[in-house]
């Protein structure tokens, strides 16, 4: 099982639709989760982030936590051509005494049509 | 407030060299992580850097390695190049690690073509 899984995609919905994003984790013990927006040939930037159970929202997006099923979510409301990217699900994963580090998802694509 | 600076953006090199790609992180930041993005394998952790100290390595061989200095800059060097080095490379800065509550923050990146 990969360490986080994201469907590649591509996800394509119309503008002014619910974009929804999932991505799963294998580190039962992992406690930092954020989503990341990377638009072809830039660097990821950083959406939200996420550290307890339910739903977190910050404008038209709401990420969503469910640590029992290993499992985070994005969904973008009122979908924008703009928001035509692709999505980073990544997770902190504990390594011994260290802080860890941040494991990523490949991505979904969002296409989001006019 | 500036953010991540690296540097440099683009560059060719040659089978066999060595490169080396300079980070600046956020004022303030003192921990640096580098990551290899590809289209095949994504975001793959290299390293991270905190006051100056290796504190993690993701499974990379040898040939990669970095270095932070006394004001947080970080250096990441690749030597004896190959093709499949060619990659995004990404610095990542935050106040205090990857651990929970910190957040990393990107540099626009440097793309590497080896050839």
């Amino acid at each position: 099982q990969k360490e986080v899984e994201q469907n590649s995609g591509p996800l394509s919905v119309p503008e002014g639709a619910i974009a929804s994003l999932n991505c799963t984790y294998s580190d039962r013990g992992s406690q930092s989760f954020f989503w990341y927006r990377q638009y072809s040939g830039k660097s990821p930037e950083l959406i939200m982030s996420i550290y307890s159970n339910g739903d977190k929202e910050d404008g038209r997006f709401t990420a969503q936590l469910n640590k029992a099923s290993q499992y985070v979510s994005l969904l973008i409301r009122d979908s924008q051509p703009s928001d035509s990217a692709t999505y980073l699900c990544a997770v902190n994963k504990r390594d011994g005494g260290s802080q860890g580090n941040l494991i990523f998802g490949k991505g979904t694509k969002l296409s989001v049509k006019p | 407030k500036a953010g991540v600076t690296q540097t440099p953006r683009y560059l060719i090199k040659t089978r066999g060299q060595q490169v080396t790609l300079s980070c600046s992180p956020i004022s303030g930041h003192r921990s640096v992580s580098w990551y290899q993005q590809t289209p095949g394998q994504g975001l793959q952790f290299l390293f991270e850097y905190f006051s100056e100290t290796q504190r993690n390595k993701g499974n990379f061989p040898g040939r990669f390695s970095g270095r932070q200095f006394s004001n947080s800059r970080s250096e990441m060097n690749v030597s004896t190049l190959e093709l499949g080095d060619s990659a995004f490379y990404l610095c990542a800065s935050s106040l205090a690690g990857q651990g929970y509550g910190n957040t990393i923050y990107f540099g626009e990146g440097s793309w590497l073509t080896v050839v």
